[in-house]
């Protein structure tokens, strides 16, 4: 089992859609990234979360750090949010690291 | 936050040759990541590349395959050698923390295929 899972791994939505992608992950954190990984390869960060809930545009993300889960919203979803995102976890202890999920692809049509 | 530039975006290589990635960054960032991200597969850290000393290794990766170079506290290099068809992956550098910032910041990747 992986230490960070994601679902759904794919995701079609129409344009205008509310998206939601789920994080959950089974080792102790410091704090949870959202990506937005593009055809390309390039990797933009979204959000870092440590606690609760950020906000930026029509993007959400929250965190539930009891319930090691996090999720990430889409509002009015639109085609240029398709894209893969990942959630990452940066890992407690001596030596931090990202542990990535396998990401949700996300497709939204017009 | 930072600007990373890597290079190059995308290439096709021939088996048992070698590429050299190149990424720049901004600002001065003491610790620089090399990642591979396999297809349909998550990203898994390569190594951890400080400047004036050796490259940190992850399990499953070392430096004879994968070396790299970090001249200052600007720029590094990873470089994939005797390139096999398993090589194919995207490779992405990172760094954390940049302009006294929080989180990390990626490049663009580099989309290999070895044929």
């Amino acid at each position: 089992k992986n230490e960070v899972e994601q679902s759904p791994q794919n995701l079609t939505a129409q344009e205008g859609e509310f998206i939601t992608i789920n994080c959950s992950y089974s080792v102790g954190i410091s704090a949870l990234h959202w990506l937005q990984q593009h055809p390309g390869g390039g990797i933009v960060s979204l959000f870092m979360l440590s606690s609760g809930k950020k906000k930026h545009g029509r993007l959400i993300a929250t965190i539930n750090i009891q319930e090691k889960h996090s999720s990430l919203h889409i509002t009015a979803s639109h085609p240029r949010d398709s894209a893969v995102y990942i959630c990452a976890a940066v890992t407690q202890g001596g030596s931090e690291k990202l542990v990535f999920g396998k990401g949700t692809k996300l497709t939204v049509n017009p | 936050s930072a600007v990373i530039s890597q290079k190059p975006s995308r290439d096709i290589c021939q088996r048992g040759t070698s590429l050299t990635i190149q990424c720049q960054v901004d600002s001065q960032v003491t610790m620089m990541f090399w990642y591979r991200q396999q297809p349909g597969q998550s990203l898994t850290l390569i190594a951890t590349a400080n400047q004036g000393s050796e490259a940190t290794y992850e399990s499953g990766f070392v430096i004879d395959k994968f070396p790299i170079s970090r001249p200052n506290l600007t720029f590094s290099t990873l470089t994939v050698s005797n390139m096999s068809p398993e090589d194919s992956s995207i490779y992405l550098c990172s760094v954390e923390r940049a302009r006294g910032g929080y989180g990390y910041t990626f490049g663009s990747g580099t989309r290999l295929t070895v044929v």
